[in-house]
Order: structure tokens, then sequence, then C-alpha cells
């Protein structure tokens, strides 16, 4: 059985840039989180998507935007990039989100620099 | 707003020993406790969770405890192996998220 797949592993980009970011869930997980992890911050939440719809949303400014397509797929957007957006953004999927959920399987994430 | 405090940061025991990482959480709701084990280089991995109707769950070496009532929860790691080196991450589940903690470096010592 596959795994959550992110794309890509590695990214530079230049400050003002815009990036996007793909993630494959395990299929059968219709439910996607985003999550970006630094040194100081830890694991912060970006959104979560179910069935194509964004059910939850982190405190991360309106620059971040993500979105699931009909195959469970998600992408998520970063637009004007700055530096403080250098980070590892990792891709978790679960069966259904809320309550009843099992844990999230997790990608091995986009490590993103900007310079 | 809903937080998830780990301790310690960091945590170096010998090889053999046992390591102990402690949580504690602030929302009431919150029913599911996984605990996940980032290595170098990937994502983080579920390596055992808990329920808030159970206490303590045992998994081979790993362990975790709940007091609801005081709202904490322990991983127990026991005879600990230079694999055991790793980032460890409590999470909290209520209703609607997950709060992570923000981790724990654990070494182990040759």
């Amino acid at each position: 059985k596959a795994g959550v797949t992110q794309t890509p592993r590695y990214l530079i980009k230049t400050r003002g840039q815009q990036v996007t970011l793909s993630c494959s869930p395990i299929s059968g997980h219709r439910s996607v989180s985003w999550y970006q992890q630094t040194p100081g911050q830890g694991l912060q939440f970006l959104f979560e998507y179910f069935s194509e719809t964004q059910r939850n949303k982190g405190n991360f400014p309106g620059r971040f935007s993500g979105r699931q397509f009909s195959n469970s797929r998600s992408e998520m957007n970063v637009s004007t990039l700055e530096l403080g957006d250098s980070a590892l953004y990792l891709c978790a999927s679960s069966t259904v989100p809320g309550q009843g959920h099992y844990g999230y399987t997790f990608g091995s994430g986009t490590r993103l620099t900007v310079v | 707003g809903e937080n998830v405090e780990q301790h310690p940061s960091t945590l170096s025991v010998q090889e053999g020993d046992s390591a102990v990482i402690k949580c504690t959480y602030s929302d009431s709701a919150s029913n599911y406790f996984p605990w996940y084990k980032q290595e170098l280089g990937k994502g983080p991995q579920l390596i055992i969770d808990i329920r808030s109707n159970v206490g303590e769950k045992k998994d081979q070496r790993i362990a975790v405890t709940l007091n609801k009532t005081a709202k904490h929860f322990s991983l127990h790691i026991t005879e600990t192996q230079p694999e055991d080196s790793a980032v460890y991450f409590c999470a909290a589940r209520g209703d609607d998220k997950i709060i992570f903690g923000k981790g724990t470096r654990l070494h182990i010592l040759p």
C-alpha cells in the first residue's frame, strides 16, 4: 500500500515568488491536512480538507491557500513568498476527519527554502 | 486557545535505560492522544495512541499513560536502543482539530 506522496521533496524559491506543493494521500483516505514545521514552532496546522471542502484553517495569512481535488489529491499554494516561509511542509492523510479519527499518516514533506 | 505542552524539549539517556516524555493539554474535550516519532529527513510516524476511555496502553517497549483528571499523558520507552534516537511529538485531538506539542529530541547515548 503506497504511503502519502509529497512532491517535490525540495524547492528553492526567491522572495516574492509563489509556490505550489502537491500531496497524494493514501488510497481510500479522503481527509488531507497540511502542516508547517519549523525548528522554533514545531508543527503548525495550516488547513484540513475533506471531500474537496476546507473543514478547518489555522492561523496563517491569506497568502497560504489550498484545495482538494475529487480524487482526494491536495495542493497548497503560497504566494508572495517571504524568508520566514522557509520550512518543511508536511501533508497528512486520514480516512475521515472529526471524531473517531485514528491518527494521521504523514508524508515525508517538502522542504521549501526561500532566498 | 487550546494548547499542548511537551517536556522536556531535549532528553539524553544511556542506551538500555528508560525515557519518559510528558505532555499536558488544555482542551477538556480532547479524546484521542497519539504519539509520533520523526526521524531525520522523514515525516512523523504514528507509534502509539490512546483514547480517553483508557488509562494505559503498551506495545512492546513503548507505553503511554493518560490521566484525564490532571490532563496529563506520557510516553515511556524502556530498554532504549540507538534507533530510538529521534524527535517525538505528542498530540491531543478533540472534535475538530489536533494540536501537537513542540517535540522532544531524544538522544540515546552509547
